[in-house]
């Protein structure tokens, strides 16, 4: 149980251009989203919290508006990458906690790498 | 072999060694610590978690150590394979505050056989 789907699982793109990416909770309803991107080598930096039916909230330094979420549903929140350029690639990997099994335990996507050229 | 004491980046080691990593945290207040395994390319993966009211959990073939004074973490894994192979991250929370996990930095785990 417990399944956290993302796509696409990859993505190329021209500059300037717009991405979006989709994360599912597939077997449980998940109120709390988490945004996460990842440079080679380097740890995991939370982007945002997605919280369903209302607004995300925003690490410091994230633009909000290069960066929007939508979390429409319990299963599906999606990250745009708006005017994507080189620096944006890397690699974006969604999490959700399932409220039935506590507050505690994240589970995580597959991850979706960008490729912005 | 294994290695203890600071973090380090990467760890090699032979098959059928035990492996220890290491990870610090940071806030204080955290009371949830959960350590992943992330292989390349891939999401992470869950392992093993412990709650502050705790100094040692065992899973399969996994264990995990905490010393709150030192905010210290340490993972330990027995007859290390191939297989476990990947890039292990401490993760910290705050069980109530319906907040992210903080990730720490990862070590890379190589076994060789």
């Amino acid at each position: 149980g417990a399944v956290v789907s993302q796509h696409p699982s990859r993505v190329i793109c021209k500059s300037g251009t717009s991405v979006k990416i989709e994360c599912r909770s597939l077997d449980f309803q998940a109120t709390t989203m988490f945004w996460y991107r990842q440079f080679p080598k380097k740890s995991l930096m939370l982007m945002a919290t997605s919280n369903e039916g209302s607004k995300a909230t925003y690490e410091q330094g994230v633009e909000k508006d290069k960066f929007l979420i939508n979390h429409a549903s319990l299963t599906l929140s999606t990250l745009t990458v708006t005017s994507a350029h080189p620096e944006d690639s890397s690699f974006y990997i969604c999490s959700a906690k399932d409220p039935q099994r506590g507050q505690e335990t994240q589970y995580f996507g597959p991850g979706t790498r960008l490729l912005v050229l | 072999g294994e290695s203890v004491g600071l973090h380090l980046p990467t760890l090699s080691v032979q098959e059928g060694d035990n492996s220890i990593i290491n990870c610090a945290y940071s806030n204080s207040a955290s009371d949830y610590f959960i350590w992943y395994k992330q292989e390349s390319g891939k999401g992470p993966q869950f392992i093993i978690d412990i709650r502050s009211n705790m100094d040692k959990r065992q899973g399969q073939r996994v264990t995990v150590l905490l010393n709150k004074t030192v905010k210290h973490l340490s993972l330990q894994i027995a007859a290390t394979q191939p297989g476990d192979s990947a890039v292990y991250f401490c993760a910290e929370n705050i069980r109530q505050a319906g907040t992210a996990l903080i990730f720490g930095k990862g070590t890379t785990l190589s076994v060789s056989s």
